[in-house]
């Protein structure tokens, strides 16, 4: 039972390279969500999705895309790197977002 | 803004006292309310939750929250900690006006000293 699978593990850029982060579920959660984790300011809420085809801003969306083409992915996007997005990301998944989410085991991207 | 508050970053304990951490929100209406729980490099996961009902709910390894809708909060307590508690807690909410968005608080981070 993989549950949240996050890929890459680490990751460094250079500032203005793209890239993507990648998250797949096999709990066939309708509710996914991307949280980026940085000291002192607990989990913000970059986007979420509550089904396929459907995706929504969360608190701290700029510089940020997603697409949710599939129920089980739900892949992160990075437009241009920038310093300020070096950070822990995490993807959860649940089956709504008043559920239990279960957590991926993070990315941690650093961007120079 | 509307946000969900930790008003304790750091809390040091020694083993046996008592411990309550604080959460406040800015939602209004319905809300659900969580508490997880990040020990050192592993997942974050859920200790407790609460939907509607008795405000008093338990959760994981005798801890528990009390929810005071007039006071907008939720705090976790627990009576006497472990050094295993070592771990940082986050609150969080999802309010029905707010598109089902599972909103994090700050994150207090517990030392329970042996």
């Amino acid at each position: 039972n993989a549950g949240v699978t996050q890929t890459p593990k680490f990751q460094v850029l250079k500032t203005g390279q793209s890239m993507t982060l990648q998250c797949a579920q096999d709990m066939n959660h309708e509710y996914m969500s991307w949280y980026r984790q940085d000291p002192g300011m607990g989990l913000r809420l970059i986007h979420y999705s509550v089904g396929a085809g459907i995706t929504d801003q969360g608190e701290v969306p700029n510089g940020y895309n997603v697409s949710r083409s599939t129920t089980e992915d739900f892949p992160l996007r990075l437009l241009s790197a920038a310093p300020s997005q070096t950070s822990v990301y995490f993807c959860a998944s649940g089956e709504g977002s008043n559920q239990p989410q279960h957590f991926g085991d993070g990315t941690r991207l650093s961007i120079l | 803004a509307q946000s969900v508050s930790q008003h304790n970053h750091h809390v040091i304990l020694s083993e046996a006292a008592s411990l309550e951490l604080g959460c406040n929100y800015s939602y209004g209406g319905t809300v659900n309310l969580f508490w997880y729980v990040q020990y050192p490099g592993q997942h974050l996961q859920l200790l407790l939750k609460y939907f509607s009902g008795d405000p008093l709910v338990k959760g994981i390894k005798g801890f528990e929250a009390e929810f005071i809708k007039s006071k907008f909060s939720f705090n976790l307590r627990k009576p006497s900690v472990q050094w295993s508690d070592t771990a940082e807690y986050f609150c969080a909410v999802t309010a029905y006006n707010q598109g089902g968005k599972l909103i994090f608080g700050q994150g207090t981070e517990l030392s329970v000293k042996p």
